[in-house]
């Protein structure tokens, strides 16, 4: 199983600064990762796929980097809407895995 | 409207079996791989299992094979989950989720049922 990582588990910012992301892949999956949104009570949301790719009206303050195991979720400038927990997912290899997330929290 | 619908969520036993079911409408649920995804309370998101697009090809997570069973009905428009020997650790609410179109193997996930919730507790 391909286990992912996502660091940090919490990452504290203040509205209108940068957020970055990580995901690391225990082997490579090339660019096979997907980025969610989940805020409480909600169901995931698709933002990113192929590593870089939007998703179907996904703002482009959220971009995707990375290939092979390391891999970046930029929130470029944070809004009120944006604290959520993050999720990363490889669609590689089965079973399909997801990290642990990270949650994003106001400053 | 894009919708899928999940339901049979329940509370059972320890041990127990229970079946669920997804609905997809307005969506091209004939022509989409299926999962399943599950969130324990308060925990992050676990995939559960997956089936092609002609239910030929199933693949499940480590810890439910040989006791979850995926299948679909493609003339229904619904996806199942047989869930047998359930344990107290597989509280859940879980999901259906669908892969993007173009993805018949693995696939990122483009929409999501609502989620019904499993309660496991004697």
């Amino acid at each position: 199983e391909i286990v992912m990582t996502q660091s940090p588990a919490t990452l504290s910012v203040s509205p209108g600064e940068r957020a970055t992301l990580s995901c690391r892949a225990s082997q490579n999956v090339n660019t096979n990762v997907a980025w969610y949104q989940q805020k409480p009570g909600q169901v995931p949301r698709l933002l990113i796929y192929g590593a870089s790719t939007w998703a179907t009206g996904i703002p482009a303050r959220f971009s995707g980097s990375g290939s092979g195991t390391d891999f970046t979720l930029t929130i470029s400038s944070l809004q009120s809407e944006d604290f959520a927990i993050y999720y990363c997912q490889q669609y590689s290899k089965w079973p399909l895995t997801f990290g642990g997330g990270t949650k994003v929290e106001i400053k | 409207q894009l919708q899928l619908v999940e339901s049979g969520g329940d509370v059972v036993q320890p041990g127990r079996s229970l079946r669920l079911s997804c609905v997809g409408s307005g969506i091209t649920f004939r022509s989409s791989v299926m999962n399943w995804v599950r969130q324990a309370p308060g925990k992050g998101l676990e995939w559960v299992a997956g089936i092609s697009i002609d239910g030929g090809n199933k693949y499940y997570a480590d810890f439910v094979r040989g006791r979850f069973i995926i299948s679909r009905d493609n003339s229904k428009d619904t996806l199942y989950l047989e869930m047998n020997s359930l344990r107290v650790e597989e509280t859940a609410v879980y999901y259906c989720a669908r892969n993007r179109p173009g993805y018949t193997y693995g696939g990122p996930f483009d929409y999501w049922g609502q989620g019904t919730l499993v309660t496991v507790s004697s």
